[in-house]
């Protein structure tokens, strides 16, 4: 069946370092994706997001990549920060899902160690 | 300030009751969304409304319900044939039909007494 998964439920970084979040996806009729972050207790927060069409995009310290041959989406986070703590999920719309009924990742929780 | 507003933040429910989560959005988006989210898991889908006076189930939407009368307006009852309703309940609204960049609201915490 579908789904979206992630390889780790959690991921502890140095303040500073680059942290790298991954999600792999079994749809390969799957023509968005999408990366959340979800602090406690708050709803998630858009972050990025990326066509299918495209292999890379970058943000403001953020970048996701897409990896199509093997099905697989990261997030980069730049000189991460605490305030970069959170859960983050990655997310997929098949392109026959109508009405936008997009698939979440379990989630990657980030602790960003001082 | 444009957004979407998710009340109350705190809701518990006794055996037998139905209750009512709010959700309204001043966006001016057209479609409208109910998840549900479990400790340690992702987003559920319970219903979504593309446009006024229309909503489709989503992939859990037994003991729940939905009305959609006003663009704004998207409440979610949580009816008491939902044998286990306690969840983190998330409201999101989307520009685009097509239910691409979701904007989520802070969420309603629902509990069993």
């Amino acid at each position: 069946g579908e789904s979206v998964g992630l390889h780790l439920p959690t991921l502890s970084v140095q303040e500073g370092d680059n942290s790298i979040i991954n999600c792999a996806y079994s749809n390969s009729a799957s023509d968005y994706f999408i990366w959340y972050k979800q602090e406690s207790g708050k709803g998630p927060q858009f972050i990025i997001d990326i066509r299918s069409n495209m292999d890379k995009r970058q943000g403001q310290r953020v970048t996701v990549l897409l990896n199509k041959t093997v099905k697989h989406l990261s997030l980069q986070i730049a000189a991460t920060q605490p305030g970069d703590s959170a859960v983050y999920f990655c997310a997929e719309k098949p392109r026959y899902n109508q009405g936008g009924k997009l698939i979440f990742g379990q989630g990657t929780e980030l602790s960003v160690k001082p | 300030d444009g957004g979407i507003t998710q009340s109350p933040k705190y809701l518990f429910r006794k055996e037998g009751q139905n209750v009512t989560l709010s959700c309204e959005q001043n966006l001016n988006h057209d479609a409208m969304y109910w998840y549900r989210q479990d400790p340690g898991q992702g987003l559920r889908l319970i219903y979504y409304s593309q446009i006024v006076n229309d909503f489709q189930k989503g992939d859990i939407a037994e003991g729940y319900s939905v009305s959609r009368e006003k663009k704004e307006s998207f409440p979610l009852t949580v009816t008491s044939a939902q044998k286990n309703p306690t969840a983190f309940y998330l409201c999101a609204s989307s520009i685009s039909r097509a239910g691409e960049k979701l904007f989520f609201g802070s969420g309603t915490q629902l509990s069993v007494l």
